[in-house]
This record gives structure tokens, sequence and C-alpha cells, in this order.
């Protein structure tokens, strides 16, 4: 893996599903990973920062691991609701003197929740 | 705490033509990075600022320039503006150093016709 890559790159679930994302990264020189929520016109909203392997974070519906090992994260919203329609960013710091800080985006997923 | 403040929010310029664009980061941030979207593409990496130096670049021509001031705020300036210029421009704010959230204006969309 050379990049940050994202999939599935769009989702369209009916309100109260279930799903997750993945994202895949070069886990050579790993410091951090992030996800963001982003909606149209606005600034992307933090949902977690990540930096040790094994890490799991949690806010409300939204939860996240992180396996740096194999460079891996994914992102799961339980019981969706059409306010969780965004799409959802994975973005990745690696560690090494200047390269700190650049962040390194995927693509994205664009998250469609149905009533 | 105020957040990240990118001015002005839309743009419209002729081809040709020079564009500045600011960033202002949250207080006590040093760190500024910027970022391109253009349609259909993630979001690249333009450059960094630490402390009025830049610290890391990206692969764009060197139309495309910035800086940063003594109150950590940063301009990104692009000459001879192209239609391909046209795109979202971010910009994000980090302690640098410690902790490595990262936060972002609402951007700044540029339209060059």
């Amino acid at each position: 893996i050379l990049n940050v890559e994202q999939s599935p790159q769009s989702l369209h679930v009916q309100e109260g599903d279930s799903t997750n994302f993945t994202c895949s990264f070069p886990s050579s020189n790993f410091y951090a990973l992030h996800w963001y929520r982003w909606e149209t016109a606005k600034s992307p909203e933090a949902l977690f920062v990540m930096t040790l392997n094994g890490d799991e974070k949690k806010k409300g519906r939204i939860s996240a691991t992180l396996n740096t090992k194999e460079g891996y994260s994914y992102l799961y919203i339980k019981g969706s609701q059409p306010e969780d329609s965004a799409t959802y960013l994975c973005v990745t710091r690696r560690a090494g003197g200047t390269s700190y800080g650049k962040l390194t985006f995927g693509q994205g997923t664009i998250l469609t929740v149905h009533p | 705490k105020a957040g990240v403040t990118q001015t002005p929010r839309y743009l419209i310029k002729t081809r040709g033509q020079q564009v500045t664009l600011s960033c202002s980061p949250i207080s006590g941030h040093r760190s500024v990075s910027w970022y391109q979207q253009t349609p259909g593409q993630g979001l690249q990496f333009l450059f960094e600022y630490f402390s009025e130096t830049q610290r890391n670049k990206g692969n764009f021509p060197g139309r495309f320039s910035g800086r940063q001031f003594s109150n950590s705020r940063s301009e990104m300036n692009v000459s001879t503006l192209e239609l391909g210029d046209s795109a979202l421009y971010l910009c994000a704010s980090s302690v640098s150093g410690g902790s490595p959230e990262a936060f972002f204006g609402q951007g700044t969309r540029l339209t060059v016709v």
C-alpha cells in the first residue's frame, strides 16, 4: 500500500442499519490516523485520532479500530441515522522529520442514510 | 475557542490573474498546512508552515506559494491562474509536536473562468 485507500467509495443504507468502512494505509513510519466526518460546505469534523496499534475509540454510535502492523483501520456506525449522511475521511500522519506536518487523505466514503 | 478561519469563502477569478487566500489557525497552533481538492479528486497536500518556515511542500508548480506570519496566520498565493486551479482549498491547524490532532477551516472555493 503506497497511499491511503478507503472502501467503499459510497454506501447507501437504510435508517437503523449498521455499517462499516475500511481505511488501508502504509504501515511504515506510521504516526497517527484520523477519522473525520465532512458535510458539504462545512469544516471536516474530527471524530477520532488514534496512534497506537490496537487502539479502539468510541463516540456514541460510532467507533473505530486501528491496526498499525498491517496498516488498516475500521470505522463502525451502529444504527445509522439520516443525520449520519456525510463523507467520512481517513487521514494519516507519518513520523520522521518534516513529514509530520503533512496529512495524507483517503478519497473518502460517501454515506447516505435513507429514512 | 475560535476555530480555523479561512477567507474568503468563495472567489471567482479570471485566467491569468493571481489570488491570495488566508487561513487563521486556532490560537496557540503553530502549524498550518494547505490542501487542494479538485472535482473528482481527493485532498492533495500543497505545503505546511511552522513558525514562519515552510517545512514541507507537495508536488505543485511554483505558481503556488505561501507564507506564515508571526501570529501563525498563513496565506497562500496562486499566480497566473489556470482553469485547472478551480478547486476547494482547505487549511488545517495543528499544535505540532505532542498532540497529532488537526482542525480544519471551511475552505475557500476558487473558480477560475
